[in-house]
């Protein structure tokens, strides 16, 4: 079974923090990705790497980066925590190609302070 | 600035009931249509797909039928348990690069014992 970890399930931070959310995935699968998931919103795209150093910006980048410097991890990172970024953080992973099945961490579920 | 936040459609049913939960979808170009079940405190989970070509797929105990006429998704489940109790989202994907999925956002299903 495909096995998507996230380093924290639950995380306080102050305004203007920097935060870093990690996520790991044993299948070696290609794509990975960030969402975060607020009540009545459903699951919005922040970012998606399809291969090791690279990344696309999905449908809310601001006031996030990531980082994928080995397949396996793909960072969350940000950089200056606001109150409004206060949610749910999923990841995801998928093999490349037409298989789009994603399969997702547990969530961090963030606070900001 | 953020979106307010919508309240999510809500299904309660009997033990033993048949549920049909219901997604509708916007790109036309969609190709790929996925359900995924997300318990409280859980990642969302893979329940069962269907590609453009198909019209209905079944699966154990859940069928899901494809109406691309009037770009209409439904899930339905047959005699519910108390543990199919979750948010339930329709996702889809196709036109676009690397598999993105964009997702609804949700459907509450609550079964009463």
């Amino acid at each position: 079974d495909v096995k998507v970890t996230q380093s924290s399930r639950y995380l306080v931070k102050r305004t203007g923090e920097k935060v870093f959310l990690e996520c790991v995935q044993d299948m070696d699968h290609e794509n990975m990705f960030w969402y975060r998931q607020d009540p009545g919103l459903g699951l919005r795209l922040i970012y998606f790497s399809y291969d090791v150093k690279m990344k696309e910006k999905g449908d809310i980048p601001e006031g996030y980066s990531v980082s994928r410097e080995k397949k396996e991890r793909f960072s969350l990172i940000l950089e200056s925590a606001s109150t409004n970024q206060t949610s749910m953080y999923l990841c995801a992973s998928k093999e490349s190609g037409s298989v789009y099945e994603q399969y997702f961490g547990p969530g961090t579920r963030l606070t900001v302070t | 600035g953020e979106s307010v936040g919508l309240h999510l459609p809500t299904l309660s049913v009997q033990e033993g009931d048949n549920s049909i939960i219901n997604c509708a979808y916007s790109n036309s170009a969609s190709d790929y249509f996925i359900w995924y079940k997300q318990e409280s405190g859980k990642g969302p989970q893979f329940i069962i797909d269907i590609r453009s070509n198909m019209d209905k797929r079944q699966g154990q105990r859940v069928t899901v039928l494809l109406n691309k006429t009037v770009k209409h998704l439904s899930l339905q489940i047959a005699a519910t348990q108390p543990g199919d109790s979750a948010v339930y989202f329709c996702a889809y994907a196709g036109g676009t690069s690397y598999g993105k999925l964009t997702f609804g956002q949700g459907t509450i299903l609550t079964v009463h014992p």
